[in-house]
């Protein structure tokens, strides 16, 4: 029964590409994080959604756009993707209301051609 | 500007021996810190955490040492096992539950018989 779940695992598409990763968990947990682990591995947060509503946006792109429909799911789409773009992208999710434990997914490797 | 960092990229101990593995954190206002540890195309899972208002947090075979003046964290694992080969990330939290983690790179833990 997986917590964190993600799709796809891998997704390797052309620069000037959309596309979209999906995350869902199924924890009962309020708040949702996506994470981007670049090729010198550092492990990055871009977004964090409490509730569906948005609480850190770190300075990403705004061809970044994270979006969730309920606060089991949340979504990164990601316009006119480019070469720097190639990374894993992690979703976790936490109670914030209980600790600071968050809890990951599997990761999206995605590679930008 | 890295606010947490693990200097060693690699560690190698023998099964049975005590792994250390040590992180620093520069800035004076993150009070909450954990440690994650990661296999292979998965995500990061939580090991253990502590508190800046502790010195030690114990949990079976894993232990965390928090150094506060010397901004020092460390993970102790005794004995180790084959089974902890992974890469272990440090992460650090501010004052509030909504901080962000903040990660360091890893170091890469291999245990041989």
């Amino acid at each position: 029964d997986t917590a964190v779940s993600q799709t796809p695992k891998y997704l390797v598409t052309q620069m000037g590409n959309d596309k979209s990763i999906k995350c869902e968990q199924n924890l009962g947990h309020d708040t949702m994080y996506w994470y981007k682990q670049d090729s010198k591995k550092f492990l990055k947060i871009m977004f964090s959604y409490n509730n569906k509503e948005l609480i850190i946006n770190e300075t990403v792109p705004n061809r970044f756009s994270p979006k969730s429909p309920d606060k089991a799911h949340l979504n990164l789409h990601i316009n006119s993707l480019e070469l720097g773009d190639s990374a894993v992208y992690f979703c976790a999710s936490s109670q914030l209301t209980l600790s600071y434990e968050q809890y990951f997914g599997p990761g999206t490797r995605l590679t930008v051609t | 500007d890295q606010q947490v960092k693990q200097n060693s990229p690699s560690l190698s101990v023998q099964e049975g021996r005590i792994s250390i593995l040590n992180c620093d954190y520069t800035n004076s206002m993150f009070d909450y810190f954990l440690w994650y540890k990661k296999y292979p195309a998965e995500g990061p899972t939580f090991l253990i955490s502590i508190s800046s208002i502790k010195d030690k947090n114990e949990d079976g075979r894993f232990t965390v040492f928090l150094n506060k003046s010397a901004k020092h964290l460390s993970l102790h694992i005794v004995p180790s096992q084959p089974g902890d080969s992974a890469v272990y990330f440090c992460a650090a939290s501010g004052a509030y539950n909504t901080d962000k983690l903040i990660f360091g790179t890893g170091t890469r833990l291999q245990v041989f018989p």
